[in-house]
C-alpha cells in the first residue's frame, strides 16, 4: 500500500535530550512537510523540502533540525534548543505541485519530561 | 497579519445537516482546503476550492466566496463516525498554508 508512515506512535524523552522522528512516504511525491500541532492552535510549519538535497524553514523552525537525503525520507530531529518541544508531530507530502492536496502521516506524540 | 477563524466546537444531532464556517484573511489566495481529523490521527483530505460556489461530494459539499473570504463546510446525514475535528486551511500567495485551530463536531444519537 502507499502511504507515509512516521514512527514511533509515542515518543517519551528527558529534557535536554535530542530526539529524530522519521518520515517515510513511499507515494514518490517531491515534496515533504513537517507540522507540529498543539491543542487549540492551527497546524504550525516547522520545515518543508521540495527536493531532495533542499529544505526551507518555516514559521517555528527555531530548535528543529531536518535532511532530506533521500526522497522516500524526511527525518525531523528535535533539539534541546527548542523549548516546548511536547507537542504532536505530523509529516505531510505532496506531489510538488503549488496546490497540490498534502497527505498527512499518522503523526508521533512527543512528550518531553 | 494572515488569520483563519472557524468556531471551536459544534454540537448536532445524528441524521441532521451541519454547517462549519471558516473566514480567513490572508496576503493572496491560491485555494482554501478543508480536513477531517480523528481525535489522534492524521488529517484526511475532505475537498478544495479556489473558484466560488458548492462543490459536492456525496454527504460532504464545500462552499467558497472569495469577496467575503468566507467558506464552509456542509455534512448532511450525520453519522457518529463524523465526530471529528474539521480543519480549514488557506493558500496565501507564497503557497503556504494556514491552517485554522479546527472546529470539534460532536454528534449524538
Amino acid at each position: 500500500d502507499g502511504g507515509i508512515t512516521q514512527s514511533p506512535k509515542y515518543l517519551f524523552r528527558k529534557e535536554g535530550q535530542n530526539v529524530t522522528l522519521s518520515c517515510e512516504q513511499n507515494l514518490n511525491h517531491d515534496a515533504m512537510y513537517w507540522y507540529r500541532q498543539d491543542p487549540g492552535q492551527g497546524l504550525r510549519l516547522i520545515y518543508y523540502s521540495q527536493i531532495v538535497n533542499d529544505f526551507q524553514k518555516g514559521d517555528i523552525a527555531e530548535g528543529y533540525s531536518v535532511s532530506r537525503e533521500k526522497k522516500e525520507s524526511f527525518p525531523l530531529t528535535v533539539t534541546s534548543a527548542q523549548k516546548n518541544p511536547t507537542a504532536f508531530y505530523l509529516c505531510a507530502s505532496n506531489g510538488g505541485g503549488h496546490t497540490d492536496t498534502q497527505y498527512f502521516g499518522p503523526g508521533t506524540r512527543l512528550t518531553v519530561l | 497579519g494572515q488569520n483563519i477563524d472557524q468556531p471551536t466546537e459544534m454540537t448536532a444531532t445524528e441524521g441532521a445537516i451541519v454547517q462549519i464556517n471558516c473566514t480567513y484573511q490572508t496576503s493572496g489566495f491560491n485555494g482554501l482546503f478543508w480536513y477531517q481529523q480523528h481525535a489522534g490521527e492524521a488529517p484526511t483530505f475532505l475537498s478544495y476550492n479556489v473558484l466560488d460556489g458548492l462543490e459536492e461530494k456525496g454527504r460532504f459539499s464545500s462552499f467558497l466566496s472569495r469577496s467575503k473570504g468566507y467558506s464552509y463546510l456542509l455534512l448532511k446525514e450525520l453519522q457518529m463516525k463524523d465526530s471529528a475535528s474539521y480543519l480549514c486551511a488557506c493558500m496565501d500567495s507564497n503557497y503556504q498554508l494556514i491552517w485554522g485551530a479546527g472546529t470539534k463536531l460532536i454528534i449524538k444519537p
